[in-house]
């Protein structure tokens, strides 16, 4: 089984600060990937998705993808403590999601 | 939730037992999913279905079966349960398979196996 490999955290930031959420991966066959944000007893909810290298920007939202060096990341701009939740990275493996184990992100007002 | 629901959203049962969790869509996507997710394990895949009567096994698929007779249901069954299988178990819905398999899910159900 290849592996989807995150910090789980905490990381604390203060608000309107950037956000830094980064994830590796270890198959090179991967295509796609994909960023959940999941609040306490809730389920994930899609927040970004990227399929080359380079930068995705979706408002206060940016995924990077590097396949040469296999990590994904995240940038919350602007963060606010609304955005205090778990974080978590998927990559697509032959049709199944593979998924880190999340991070977990603080917002302090 | 992407029009995805999952029934029941809270469950008690005990060792033995056989349980069964729903998943409908009204979306009318060709693949489901069904993950579980424990603390420390993230979310783990237990088995996919990528139409109508197909089904194939995922991660985590032991002590699991799944039947899909409609587009829009996908059923779970623990046969026997066990305090192993007490966990969240989250169903998800995609429009198309590898590689834009952006996946949206439902909205849980909380499983505890005494």
């Amino acid at each position: 089984q290849k592996e989807v490999e995150q910090n789980s955290g905490p990381l604390s930031v203060p608000e309107g600060a950037i956000a830094s959420l980064n994830c590796t991966y270890s198959d090179r066959g991967s295509q796609s990937f994909f960023w959940y944000r999941q609040y306490s007893g809730k389920s994930p909810e899609l927040i970004m998705s990227i399929y080359s290298n380079g930068d995705k920007e979706d408002g206060r939202f940016t995924a990077q993808l590097n396949k040469a060096s296999q990590y994904v990341s995240l940038l919350i701009r602007d963060s606010q403590p609304s955005d205090s939740a778990t974080y978590l990275c998927a990559g697509d493996q032959g049709g199944k999601l593979i998924f880190g184990q999340g991070t977990e992100l603080s917002v302090k007002p | 939730d992407a029009g995805i629901t999952q029934s029941p959203r809270h469950k008690v049962t005990e060792t033995g037992t056989p349980v069964t969790l729903r998943c409908h869509q009204t979306e009318n996507h060709r693949y489901m999913y069904w993950y579980r997710q424990d603390p420390g394990h993230g979310l783990r895949l237990i088995h996919y279905s990528y139409g109508v009567k197909d089904t194939d096994k995922g991660e985590v698929s032991d002590g699991y079966s799944v039947s899909r007779s409609k587009t829009e249901d996908f059923l779970l069954t623990l046969e026997s349960a066990t305090s192993s299988q007490t966990s969240v178990y989250f169903c998800a819905i995609s429009e198309s398979g590898s590689p834009g398999n952006e996946q949206f899910f439902g909205p849980g159900t909380r499983l505890t196996v005494l």
